[in-house]
């Protein structure tokens, strides 16, 4: 069982929509939760950065952890063309390091 | 300004062959980090370096050395290349080891082994 799964999709929905994106993982000890997004041939960036439980909002986006249940989730409201991208997990332990999940691609239609 | 910048954007070369890529960050970070995505898109750390010592070697094979000449730069060079070494190479930085959860990539380098 890999410490952090993902479905990698693809997943496409049409413009407005709410997306929701989530990961699943085994390591209890994993204490920060991010979000990083990657554009085709692009590298990944940093979109949300959470620590511990709880949710996080940054203006259309919204960073939910759930460690009870170990799993992670991002929505997105008022999808736009331009969040088309691939969407990587990451998490890490304190002094560890970040390990990926596989990345879902979503692909949002006009 | 580009961030994080990393030449050459694509690499084909042949099965044992040397290479090496070469990375440059301007946002005054002090620990930079090499990371490899394969076909499936899963990316992993192979290395990283904080102020030009190096503080993860996650068994990467020794055909693979890092060098920091400064704490702005890390290039990879890699000797007798493999098919398997096929990848997407991704420089990164973060302001230091303890912000290593805010990483900033550079664009990466496609590197295909023939």
């Amino acid at each position: 069982q890999k410490e952090v799964e993902q479905d990698p999709g693809p997943l496409s929905v049409p413009e407005g929509a709410i997306v929701s994106l989530n990961c699943t993982y085994s390591n209890s000890a994993f204490q920060y939760f991010m979000w990083y997004r990657q554009y085709s041939r692009k590298g990944p960036e940093l979109l949300m950065y959470t620590y511990s439980s709880g949710n996080k909002e940054d203006g259309r986006f919204t960073a939910q952890v759930d460690k009870s249940s170990k799993y992670i989730s991002l929505f997105i409201r008022d999808s736009q063309p331009s969040d088309s991208a691939t969407y990587l997990c990451a998490m890490s332990e304190r002094a560890q390091k970040l390990v990926f999940g596989q990345g879902t691609r979503l692909t949002i239609n006009p | 300004d580009t961030a994080v910048s990393q030449t050459p954007k694509y690499l084909v070369t042949q099965m044992g062959n040397d290479k090496s890529i070469k990375c440059e960050q301007n946002l005054g970070h002090d620990t930079m980090y090499w990371y490899k995505q394969d076909s499936k898109k899963f990316l992993k750390i192979m290395f990283s370096y904080n102020n030009k010592e190096l503080i993860i070697n996650e068994t990467v094979p020794n055909r693979f050395s890092p060098k920091s000449p400064d704490k702005a730069h890390l290039n990879l060079h890699i000797n007798s290349l493999e098919l398997g070494d096929s990848a997407v190479y991704f420089c990164a930085s973060s302001q230091d080891y303890a912000q290593r959860e805010k990483l900033f990539f550079g664009s990466g380098t496609q590197l295909s082994v023939l």
